[in-house]
């Protein structure tokens, strides 16, 4: 299994500019989330999944959108960027687990993006 | 306010010896705990998860420990490697697909 792929691993736009980042997951699970990643900061969910066709805002969802049409795949669209987006993006999936009788999600991540805007 | 704090910012120790990195949470309710490694230019690993009803799991030469009564927990390396040299994320499990993340923890092993 490749796990969570991502690409591409650095880009730099301009302002204004517009791009989708691709995320695909080889495990067959249901969740699927996108994150970014500033500098000293814990990880920020942007948009997340948790099957084809169901979308949800996260904490920061402003300025960006995202679709699933397929399990595999939860590309992330940036319409125009501007320069608070420069980060590091990661994309994430899981699927439902158990530990102590209980349920959980291990999340599995991509090796991410970094994106600046200039 | 949900949130998660971590302490130190940074860490330098030597090959060999064991540290103990610090979590502490204002995250409720409360679903569970995670320590994710981070190498640099990677995303996170998870290490270990643990639920309310869990003190304390291993997993190699990483020990997690929790009280949820005082909302701590810390991650215990032993015999620390080189190869250990990554950040250290804290993450509570709110609720839903809610996930709260620490700033993380910057080890630095040195031979």
């Amino acid at each position: 299994n490749a796990g969570v792929t991502q690409t591409p691993k650095f880009r730099i736009l301009k302002i204004g500019q517009s791009m989708t980042l691709q995320c695909t997951q080889d495990m067959n699970h249901n969740y699927m989330y996108w994150y970014r990643q500033d500098p000293g900061m814990g990880l920020k969910l942007i948009y997340y999944s948790v099957g084809a066709g169901i979308t949800d805002k996260g904490e920061v969802p402003n300025g960006y959108n995202v679709s699933r049409s397929t399990t595999e795949d939860f590309p992330l669209r940036l319409e125009l960027a501007a320069p608070s987006q420069t980060s590091v993006y990661f994309c994430a999936s899981s699927n439902l687990g158990t530990s102590g009788g209980l349920n959980y999600n291990e999340q599995f991540f991509g090796p991410g993006t970094r994106l600046t805007v200039l | 306010k949900n949130q998660v704090e971590q302490s130190p910012q940074s860490l330098i120790i030597l090959e060999g010896k064991n540290c103990t990195l610090q979590c502490n949470y204002t995250v409720s309710p409360f679903s569970n705990l995670r320590w994710y490694k981070q190498d640099t230019g990677r995303g996170p690993v998870s290490l270990t998860i643990m639920t309310f009803s869990e003190n304390t799991k291993s997993n190699g030469r990483y020990t997690a420990t929790l009280d949820a009564d005082t909302k701590q927990s810390s991650l215990h390396i032993t015999a620390s490697q080189l190869s250990d040299s990554a950040s250290y994320i804290c993450v509570v499990r709110n609720y839903g697909q809610n996930f709260v993340f620490g700033p993380g923890t910057r080890l630095s092993v040195l031979p």
